[in-house]
């Protein structure tokens, strides 16, 4: 299928290796954060997603870092599989409402 | 748990025709988002819908789109007269408000 995310930042790790995707996001009003992994000819798949009250969350291998303060946000993937090869999406929302996008990351997972 | 269903999943049509596309959110979700996702780029935010009302559509060209949703279930995205540059992939979510966000696989138009 065509590919999502050809003129993205791409970040390349070998397999098993530990990744980290960033993100900066624009609103200081934004209460909301989630991260998205999207394979090509698919839509957006949710990963994992944080609240502005909190400043880590972690999942199955997965963990997000919010820093209101900077207003940034990381992804963390541990002992990154070549099935984790995607693009990296990440969404701030105010209130549910207006759930917005950041550029994107393509991760790359090297055999 | 059945997801989000759009359709058709792709359509290729000329310039200054009109095209239209459908989704059928998550049951029970009361929140409806239409993207536009132009290659190599994320989402862009179009249309939300809470039930049958619309939330935001500050970024919906409205001189060629239109959307709908009736009975707060089921919603249409209309594009009459298609642009060239209305080539990407239109996607449909869905979610409880406050909530994270489930998407359809999308629609794929292509205007030539």
């Amino acid at each position: 299928g065509e590919s999502v995310g050809l003129h993205l930042p791409t970040l390349s790790v070998q397999e098993g290796d530990n990744s980290i995707i960033n993100c900066a996001y624009s609103n200081s009003a934004s209460d909301y954060f989630i991260w998205y992994k999207q394979e090509s000819g698919k839509g957006p798949q949710f990963i994992i997603d944080i609240r502005s009250n909190m400043d880590k969350r972690q999942g199955q291998r997965v963990t997000v870092l919010l820093n209101k303060t900077v207003k940034h946000l990381s992804l963390q993937i541990a002992a990154t599989q070549p099935g984790d090869s995607a693009v990296y999406f990440c969404a701030e929302t105010n209130a549910g409402n207006m759930l917005t996008f950041g550029g994107g990351t393509r991760l790359m997972v090297k055999p | 748990e059945a997801g989000v269903a759009q359709s058709p999943r792709y359509k290729i049509i000329e310039k200054r025709q009109s095209v239209a596309f459908w989704c059928n959110p998550i049951s029970g979700h009361a929140t409806l988002y239409w993207y536009q996702q132009i290659l190599g780029q994320g989402p862009k935010l179009l249309i939300q819908f809470q039930n049958n009302g619309v939330v935001d559509d500050s970024q919906l060209p409205k001189d060629r789109f239109s959307a709908e949703r009736l009975k707060g279930v089921d919603s249409t995205l209309k594009i009459q007269p298609a642009k060239l540059e209305d080539s990407a992939v239109y996607l449909c979510a869905s979610s409880r408000q406050g909530f994270e966000a489930f998407f359809g696989q999308g629609t794929r138009l292509t205007v030539v």
